[in-house]
């Protein structure tokens, strides 16, 4: 099935540094989402973006909506241990109908303590 | 406030059976979808349901069927199961709207098909 791009697919960071994230598409979006998946669970909502240029915060995430609106941007600051597990980018590409929403590959995260 | 719940938790079956999965949407929600998990890989959508009609569909099969209740709670079908449909299947509701777009997941219902 189809699917956004992100990257890095994995990174190894010490606890205190900050993370960057990214996820890039051949299409347009109109919304960019955020989820964080830990094992065995389902994806909490971390920031939603409506608008081109967007950056919006939740405590020590940061998310952009890009300029292209093909890409968006995900930085956490400071990581701490329980900031381990699986970043997803979503969101309903723009001529693929409104609901139908599409995914990322992940971006794995583990902070060194 | 009531999240998003789903049961059964785990679930195994067999080739060629049929199985139900069900999900009852977060308090003040009235749209719900659907979404297979392959290990590994990021969600897939399945479908989604509003007033109780299939609103759209992913590329899946008609072998995935869904229903809407008139409480907002849904229910996923999967018949003649393959092996390939062993996935984590997780539901999603959000409130049509302004803040539609915004999908909160369950905890999801791990489907193994020996």
């Amino acid at each position: 099935g189809q699917q956004l791009n992100q990257s890095p697919q994995s990174m190894f960071i010490q606890e205190g540094e900050d993370v960057s994230m990214n996820c890039t598409s051949s299409s347009i979006f109109n919304t960019w989402l955020w989820y964080k998946q830990d094992p065995g669970e389902g994806p909490v909502l971390l920031i939603a973006l409506y608008k081109a240029g967007e950056l919006t915060s939740n405590g020590r995430l940061t998310a952009q909506f890009g300029i292209t609106r093909k890409d968006s941007f995900l930085n956490i600051s400071a990581s701490i241990p329980s900031d381990v597990g699986i970043y997803f980018c979503a969101g309903p590409p723009m001529f693929s109908g409104t609901y139908k929403y599409i995914f990322g590959t992940g971006t794995r995260l583990k902070v060194l303590a | 406030d009531a999240g998003v719940t789903q049961s059964p938790t785990h679930l195994i079956k067999t080739r060629g059976q049929q199985v139900t999965l069900r999900c009852s949407p977060k308090s003040g929600h009235d749209t719900v979808s659907w979404y297979q998990q392959a290990l590994g890989q990021g969600p897939q959508f399945i479908f989604q349901y509003y007033e109780e009609e299939e609103r759209q569909r992913g590329n899946f099969p008609d072998r995935f069927s869904g229903h809407q209740f008139p409480n907002y709670s849904s229910e996923l079908n999967v018949n003649a199961l393959l092996l390939g449909d062993s996935a984590l299947y997780l539901c999603a509701s959000s409130l049509m709207g302004r803040t539609g777009d915004e999908q909160f997941f369950g905890p999801g219902t791990r489907l193994t098909v020996l």
